[in-house]
């Protein structure tokens, strides 16, 4: 997989836009950048993947950069639940591997 | 309807038993897949079945089996159990092979293994 790089803690007030940065420098142009999250004692969720373009879903925006090396996560109004781990995650093209780092901890604040 | 399901959700028992993990989707997915996440949070993948078909092992120790029945099930199954097995198992499955096909892969909610 590509190899990503994210902050390791956030906080954003409740209400607000969250927005996580991911770096992916490495990345090919036939590979997606995916986004998860964990929230405390979960299987991790799926949020949005994107190839080149801008992403939105009932979730989530998703932000890459012209050049595709970053990209960022975007939760609109971002409430207690939100509180949770996001992983960016690059995986390598034709291979089955996937690989969680430690992602960025996104804590919600009152 | 729950999408991905593990049984059991908590596992507590001595070093040295067989034990099972068992993990069914309803969502008609091809592929399943097989997590742990260690005590540091690391969720690395262990196995992954497409079409009851092993895809993926990845340096799992022998002690570590994973059965696939038919398409909507995989089983894991471990002998001999070691304190550093002791870890969380998360089951995910998608609708195709990998993640460069467009899809997203659905987990469970864990299965939480303490070794005596």
């Amino acid at each position: 997989d590509a190899k990503t790089t994210q902050p390791p803690s956030m906080d954003c007030a409740e209400g607000r836009a969250a927005n996580l940065p991911c770096n992916h420098s490495t990345i090919s142009g036939n590979e997606y950048v995916y986004w998860y999250r964990q929230i405390h004692s979960q299987g991790p969720q799926y949020i949005i993947h994107g190839l080149k373009n801008n992403e939105t879903n009932e979730m989530a925006s998703l932000i890459i950069t012209e050049d595709r090396k970053s990209s960022t996560l975007i939760l609109p109004h971002a409430t207690l639940r939100d509180t949770a781990v996001y992983y960016c995650i690059v995986p390598l093209f034709g291979n089955e591997k996937l690989t969680f780092g430690t992602g960025t901890r996104l804590t919600i604040i009152p | 309807d729950t999408a991905v399901s593990q049984t059991p959700k908590y596992l507590v028992t001595q070093m040295g038993n067989d034990k099972s993990i068992k993990c069914e989707q309803n969502l008609g997915h091809d592929t399943m897949y097989w997590y742990k996440q260690d005590s540091k949070k690391f969720l690395k993948i262990m196995f992954s079945y497409n079409n009851k078909e092993l895809i993926i092992n990845e340096t799992v120790p022998n002690r570590f089996s994973p059965k696939s029945p038919d398409k909507a099930h995989l089983n894991l199954h471990i002998n001999s159990l070691e304190l550093g097995d002791s870890a969380v198992y998360f089951c995910a499955s998608s609708p195709r092979q990998g993640w460069q096909w467009d899809q997203p892969q659905h987990f469970g909610d864990g299965t939480r293994l303490s070794i005596l």
